[in-house]
């Protein structure tokens, strides 16, 4: 049973480039969340989807970020234009929602680095 | 709203010796409560987690932890510690509710560095 997806695993990208991140949720979950986690910040939640619909973005740090989920397997967080700041691991997760499990699962992360 | 506060950043502890990973809530209104674990260069995955009933809840590896309600706490325990359960620890609250707020808030983390 496939976990959460994401891909690149690790993005290395120059100031001013713009920077796509992938998930792929766990088959039948209808949340997903988008975290980051920086040494400086810990983990912050981006931004959450409940049926492919934004929920909260209060998270999101500035109009740079972009999230979009066009269908419920797939998702994607744009930085554009990257800074050095962007720098950390993104994290994304995917629950089950109303059906009796609240837990998140979480992805292996995108490990990125603005230089 | 609920919040968490782990006040521990970093706990270290022999092998072999017992530990236990603070967290205290706050909430207006009923929580779940969960522990997650996250091991050097990887995602969170779920310890253990307390929605109802029994107040000590048992999770993987040998972890438990406690509801207290009067004290709004659950702290993490684990009766001996081996050097591979050296990892970050987040203890997170959410609402009992569904649909919009379905959310997970979680604590600043505490580094469990277990030293042979």
């Amino acid at each position: 049973d496939a976990g959460v997806i994401q891909s690149p695993r690790h993005e290395v990208t120059e100031m001013g480039q713009e920077v796509t991140l992938r998930c792929k949720p766990i088959s039948g979950h209808n949340s997903l969340f988008w975290y980051r986690q920086t040494m400086m910040r810990g983990l912050e939640l981006l931004i959450y989807f409940n049926n492919n619909v934004p929920i909260d973005d209060s998270g999101m740090p500035e109009d740079r970020f972009s999230a979009k989920m066009p269908n419920a397997s797939f998702s994607t967080l744009k930085i554009q234009p990257s800074e050095p700041r962007d720098s950390a691991v993104y994290f994304c997760a995917s629950s089950p929602l109303g059906q009796g499990s609240y837990e998140q699962y979480f992805g292996p992360g995108t490990r990125l680095t603005v230089t | 709203a609920q919040s968490v506060t782990q006040l521990d950043s970093q706990v270290p502890v022999f092998e072999e010796a017992p530990v236990e990973l603070r967290c205290n809530y706050s909430s207006s209104v009923s929580v779940y409560l969960f522990w997650y674990v996250q091991y050097p260069n990887q995602g969170l995955q779920l310890l253990l987690k307390y929605l109802s009933g029994s107040t000590l809840v048992k999770g993987i590896n040998g972890f438990e932890a406690e509801f207290n309600k009067s004290q709004t706490s659950f702290h993490l325990r684990k009766p001996s510690v081996h050097i591979s359960d050296t990892a970050e620890y987040f203890c997170a609250v959410r609402t009992p509710y569904g649909g919009a707020t379905n959310k997970l808030i979680f604590g600043t983390g505490t580094l469990l560095a277990v030293q042979p």
